[in-house]
C-alpha cells in the first residue's frame, strides 16, 4: 500500500509561476526521494534528501523535509511549458528494506504556455 | 548518469500468451532491481525485489508463479508474465540500484503491456 499523500492531485499555472507540492509519509525515513514522470515514460530522478537534512537545492527545484510533520515539499520556480509531467515523492523507510521506495499518489502538474 | 534500458516498450498479445520484459543497466552494476507496475492515473506499486543470485521477494498480494522475475547478473533482471490475460494489462517499470546507500533507484522507461 502507498503510505504517502501528496497535495494537490492536480495543480495548473501559467509559465512563469512558482509550483509547490506536498508530501506526507508515515514511517522513520532514511531518505525521501521525488521524481518525476512524463506522461507514458519512466520516472525521472530529481532530490534526494536524507533525513538529517532540512532543504536541499538542485537548479529551479527546491526541496524540504520536516521529519517532525513527516511531511516534504517540492518548489518548482519559473515554472515552464516542459515542467508539465506528474511528480512524485517517494520515501526509503527505517522499517523496512533501506532501499524499498514507498511512493506517494502523485500530483499532475500543467504548466500552460 | 546512471542509465536502465527496459525493453520492449509496448506489447499487444493474444491472452495465453507468456510475455518477457528485460531490464538493464547499462553503466553500472545493480545489486538490486525492481518491479513496478502502475494503472493509469495512478502511483507505482511494488510488485517485488530482485537480487542477483537470489529468489526474489513479492509483495504481498503478486503471485510469483504468475510474474517470474530471473536476475541472473548484475546488469540483466527479467519479468515474464506467464499465461497472460485482460487483467494483466498494465504499465510495467523496473528500476535498478546499486551497492551504495542512500542513493537513487534508475528507472526504465517501462513496457506498456495490453493482452487482448
Amino acid at each position: 500500500s502507498q503510505q504517502g499523500e501528496e497535495d494537490p492531485q492536480a495543480l495548473s499555472i501559467q509559465e512563469g509561476e512558482n509550483a509547490t507540492m506536498n508530501c506526507s509519509y508515515k514511517t522513520s525515513i532514511n531518505n525521501l526521494q521525488w521524481y518525476r514522470q512524463n506522461s507514458g515514460r519512466g520516472l525521472v530522478h530529481l532530490i534526494l534528501i536524507r533525513s538529517n537534512e532540512r532543504e536541499k537545492h538542485s537548479g529551479r527545484l527546491r526541496v524540504t523535509l520536516d521529519t517532525s510533520k513527516k511531511s516534504s515539499s517540492l518548489l518548482i520556480t519559473a515554472s515552464r511549458a516542459a515542467d508539465t509531467a506528474s511528480y512524485f515523492c517517494a520515501t526509503a523507510s527505517k522499517e523496512t528494506s533501506g532501499s524499498r521506495l514507498t511512493f506517494g499518489e502523485g500530483t499532475q502538474l500543467t504548466v500552460n504556455p | 548518469g546512471a542509465v536502465v534500458s527496459q525493453h520492449p516498450s509496448w506489447v499487444i498479445c493474444k491472452s495465453g500468451t507468456s510475455v518477457k520484459i528485460e531490464c538493464r543497466s547499462l553503466d553500472f552494476q545493480a545489486t538490486t532491481m525492481f518491479w513496478y507496475r502502475q494503472f493509469p492515473k495512478q502511483s507505482l506499486m511494488l510488485m517485488a525485489t530482485s537480487n542477483e543470485g537470489s529468489k526474489a521477494t513479492y509483495e504481498q498480494g503478486v503471485e510469483k508463479d504468475k510474474f517470474l522475475i530471473n536476475h541472473a547478473s548484475l546488469t540483466l533482471s527479467t519479468l515474464t508474465v506467464t499465461s497472460a490475460h485482460p487483467e494483466d494489462s498494465s504499465f510495467y517499470i523496473c528500476s535498478a540500484l546499486g551497492g551504495r546507500v542512500n542513493q537513487p533507484q534508475h528507472f526504465g522507461d517501462g513496457t506498456r503491456l495490453s493482452i487482448l
